[in-house]
């Protein structure tokens, strides 16, 4: 059974001070990952998907995968207070189907 | 349209009472899922429909049914509502054609059960 966890559990940084979130997975042949924002009351927003090991940017948002490692992390640049929101992984896998699971989210929170 | 459409956006229930929750999709996504979310947890996958055939989690398999009508729609049925019901429920579709598909997810509907 796929297991994702995310660390840390809440993140504080200063306004355009990198922030880092991680996440790590248990199954190896897992080939699809996604980092989604929640912002509260909201539904989900997909900030950035990354399919092969390596790094993939989508704006302020960049994703590193190694799945040698299980990990996959995302950094945001230049983080703004109204990037201040809950930050899930998702880690997909095909058996016959499409499943996603989710790990427990990051809060993260920006100060000005 | 990208747009996974959820009704309603709130859902009021009472303890004892069904629920039915609905989902559509015009994107002709091959699956379609049913998530729970709990403040501060992560979205749980409760089901989810590959084409027709339903894939139910073991730890809710009693406590979710759902049906698939058609290609475009998926509902969402607790037949007898409970208290530990109340959350925002996601329903989401892909298509499964290569590993590097998108998942598209609706904005949700939160139900509470009083």
């Amino acid at each position: 059974q796929q297991k994702v966890q995310q660390s840390p559990e809440s993140l504080t940084v200063s306004e355009g001070a990198m922030a880092s979130l991680n996440c790590t997975f248990s199954d190896g042949t897992s080939n699809n990952f996604r980092w989604y924002r929640q912002h509260s009351a909201k539904g989900l927003e997909v900030l950035v998907s990354i399919f092969s090991d390596g790094e993939k940017e989508e704006g302020r948002f960049t994703a590193h995968l190694n799945r040698a490692n299980l990990h996959v992390s995302l950094h945001i640049r230049e983080p703004q207070p109204s990037d201040s929101a809950v930050y899930l992984c998702a880690v997909s896998m095909r058996p016959g189907g499409y499943k996603v699971v989710f790990g427990s989210g990051t809060r993260l929170l920006v100060s000005p | 349209d990208t747009t996974v459409k959820q009704n309603p956006r709130y859902k009021l229930a009472r303890v004892g009472k069904p629920v039915n929750l609905i989902c559509s999709q015009t994107m002709n996504h091959d699956t379609m899922y049913w998530y729970q979310k709990k403040p501060n947890q992560a979205p749980k996958l409760l089901l989810f429909y590959y084409d027709k055939i339903l894939n139910r989690e073991a730890d809710t398999f009693e406590k979710f049914q759902s049906s698939r009508p058609n290609n475009s729609f998926c509902s969402l049925y607790i037949g007898s509502a409970g208290l530990e019901y109340s959350a925002m429920y996601l329903c989401a579709s892909s298509a499964t054609g290569t590993a590097n598909t998108e998942v598209f997810f609706g904005k949700g509907t939160r139900l509470t059960v009083v």
